[in-house]
């Protein structure tokens, strides 16, 4: 049990358009979902919290009008980075929190996005 | 800043021996410490935690220590086998606040056979 997708696992898109991408847990209900980026040989850098019904909590210095988090439900947060450009080329994954737990914090396996 | 530190970025010991991986954090705050494991094209994977009111902690052949005056964690799996080939990131939290995971860069282990 304690599966997360996510969908696409990897998208290559023009700069200037938008991305979606999703992240589902599939055998859990999530009231807390989390979105990382890494960068090449960086850590997970944490983005921001998404909590179901509520606004998303970004972490200083990102852009909330740039990387849109929505998360309508307990199994589903999208994150859409908006008016893509080369420097948001990443590796962007998601969590999702199935208890109150710290370590019940189950990982997607990301998406690679290159923006040309 | 970064407040989570694994200084290797590499790993490679042989089948059967002991891999010893370190972590090292800045923030006196964190009191609850986390290894993940991740493979190729998958996300991280919970391997092992840490209450910082202990100094160890074992599963199986992992354990995790914690050197809190030296604000120190170290991650040893005993005996190596091929399959812990992976890449290993130190997380570290506060408990009771925010509870946002820290990563460490991440460390590759490579168990040769």
């Amino acid at each position: 049990g304690a599966v997360v997708s996510q969908h696409p696992s990897r998208v290559i898109c023009k700069s200037g358009t938008s991305v979606k991408i999703e992240c589902r847990s599939l055998d859990f209900q999530a009231t807390t979902m989390f979105w990382y980026r890494q960068f090449p040989k960086k850590s997970l850098m944490l983005m921001a919290t998404s909590n179901e019904g509520s606004k998303a909590t970004y972490e200083q210095g990102v852009e909330k009008d740039k990387f849109l988090i929505n998360h309508a439900s307990l199994t589903l947060s999208t994150l859409t980075v908006t008016s893509a450009h080369p420097e948001d080329s990443s590796f962007y994954i998601c969590s999702a929190r199935r208890s109150g737990r710290i370590d019940e914090q189950f990982f997607g396996p990301g998406t690679r996005l290159t923006v040309l | 800043d970064q407040q989570v530190k694994q200084n290797s970025p590499s790993l490679s010991v042989q089948e059967g021996r002991i891999s010893i991986l370190n972590c090292d954090y800045t923030n006196s705050m964190f009191d609850y410490f986390l290894w993940y494991k991740k493979y190729p094209a998958e996300g991280p994977t919970f391997l092992i935690s840490i209450s910082s009111i202990k100094d160890k902690n074992e599963d199986g052949r992992f354990t995790v220590f914690l050197n809190k005056s030296a604000k120190h964690l170290s991650l040893h799996i005993v005996p190596s086998q091929p399959g812990d080939s992976a890449v290993y990131f130190c997380a570290a939290s506060v408990r009771g606040g925010s509870e946002k995971l820290v990563f460490g860069k991440g460390m590759k282990l490579t168990v040769n056979p």
